[in-house]
């Protein structure tokens, strides 16, 4: 079975500086989907970045980039220039079949100002 | 384009009873899927529903059920309710197409609490 593994519960940041949030994953498929959402307090999750394991170039989105390693099965997200409106539950996803993704625990990201 | 819709937001019921959850998905997108997310288990798949037909099933006991109608819309329902089954239980859409991006569109949510 796929499992999504962040090892870190909680994590905080400066406003305007860059935070690296990481995520391993485990998988024997080849093709598969990795995401990055975001869950503020208003508990609405959110898609930050997506990730086709196929592709080798990194994705970035504005002030959101990720880093895959898909030998390491490594899959951590990079953001700069953080905003107070960062603060957020960050949850790394792995997806292969149609609406079923599985979750990693979670991390909760602080900016102070 | 109106986003995912759950119904209630908020309810509380004793052990025992039955729930019903309602999601509408974003219109145009005809799959719609099921998260229980709960502080010590997190997010965890229920089931996904496409074409009125469950197409994905997690490990969930019987007392967890769905459906979909034919205009997308889906319910969920959970049995002989368990203190554990507190939980807030996620809607999620997508389009489903045959080039699968995989992003789910979330709902904000139903609060369930079991007392």
């Amino acid at each position: 079975a796929q499992t999504v593994t962040q090892s870190q519960p909680e994590m905080s940041v400066q406003e305007a500086e860059t935070v690296t949030l990481s995520c391993t994953y485990d998988t024997s498929e080849s093709d598969y989907y990795l995401f990055w959402y975001k869950q503020p307090p208003s508990r609405q999750m959110i898609l930050v970045i997506r990730q086709e394991a196929y592709k080798q170039q990194n994705a970035t989105e504005n002030r959101f980039s990720v880093n895959f390693q898909k030998a390491a099965k490594s899959f951590s997200l990079k953001i700069s220039d953080s905003q107070l409106g960062d603060a957020a539950m960050y949850f790394c996803a792995y997806g292969t079949s149609y609406g079923k993704l599985t979750f990693g625990q979670g991390t909760i990201l602080t900016v102070h100002p | 384009k109106a986003g995912v819709t759950q119904t209630p937001r908020y309810l509380i019921k004793t052990r025992g009873q039955q729930v019903t959850l309602s999601c509408s998905p974003i219109s145009g997108h005809r799959s719609v899927s099921w998260y229980q997310q709960t502080p010590g288990q997190g997010l965890q798949f229920l089931f996904e529903y496409f074409s009125e037909t469950q197409r994905n099933k997690g490990n969930f006991p019987g007392r967890f059920s769905g459906r979909q109608f034919s205009n997308s819309r889906s319910e969920m329902n959970v049995s002989t309710l368990e203190l554990g089954d507190s939980a807030l239980y996620l809607c999620a859409s997508s389009p489903r197409t045959g080039s699968n991006t995989g992003e789910l569109f979330f709902g904000e949510g139903s609060r369930l609490t079991v007392l």
